[in-house]
């Protein structure tokens, strides 16, 4: 089973709207949350990362919430843009452990 | 400066055929990783060079797939004989020390993928 699942697997929003992306995770001992934007044909980009004392990061329109104790992160995009169009990725780190886990991504559409 | 390079951006090669793929990580970056990203699927671990240390290679699939990194900067992932279920896209990574996270790990930059087609 993955170790990190998001939902929804994929989201078309209208120009403008919000969404909430979600992510649950087993990872343990946990170290921190990252969520990566990939954009069609190109490799991930970090927005945010966020450690265990963390519970709120933002970069720009995006917001991402993090709940250790029941394990669960959230990506909020606000006002969304054509250029939001992507892959958004939730990694999470273990402790004492340079390996990721990945989910397998939010695909995110945005329409005019 | 520049991020981490991958060529080629795109390889189509029959079944039974060697591929070489390449990354050119970040200057001054210690550590690299290799990534198969299959269609619908998440990033799936293959191997990770750190410095001088033997590499993780815990990832890596079956004995048809290696990975060298050459003077600690360029890395090439290996296919041989390569089959259908290999097709995917390719990722690297690469990360320094000066990017500690805090509560551990690296922050890893990516290069854009090899997208590999395997007819």
């Amino acid at each position: 089973k993955n170790q990190v699942e998001q939902s929804p697997q994929s989201l078309i929003i209208l120009e403008g709207k919000n969404c909430t992306l979600q992510c649950n995770y087993t990872v343990s001992p946990f170290s921190n949350l990252r969520w990566y934007k990939q954009d069609t044909g190109r490799g991930p980009v970090s927005l945010t990362i966020m450690t265990f004392s963390e519970n709120t990061k933002s970069n720009g329109r995006y917001t991402a919430t993090l709940d250790a104790d029941t394990k669960q992160s959230s990506l909020h995009i606000t006002a969304s843009q054509l250029s939001d169009s992507a892959s958004y990725i939730c990694v999470v780190s273990a402790r004492g452990n340079n390996r990721l886990a990945f989910g397998k991504g939010n695909q995110v559409v945005v329409i005019p | 400066g520049a991020g981490v390079s991958q060529s080629p951006s795109n390889k189509v090669t029959e079944k039974g055929k060697d591929v070489e793929l390449r990354c050119d990580p970040i200057s001054g970056h210690t550590a690299l990783y290799w990534y198969r990203q299959s269609l619908g699927q998440g990033l799936e671990f293959l191997i990770y060079f750190q410095g001088n240390s033997a590499p993780d290679k815990s990832g890596l699939p079956s004995d048809r797939f290696s990975a060298e990194r050459t003077g600690g900067s360029v890395s090439t992932l290996t296919i041989q004989r390569t089959q259908q279920e290999d097709s995917a896209v390719y990722l690297c990574a690469s990360s320094s020390e000066r990017g500690l996270v805090i509560g551990g790990g690296y922050e890893q930059y990516f290069g854009p993928g090899t997208r590999l087609t395997v007819t």
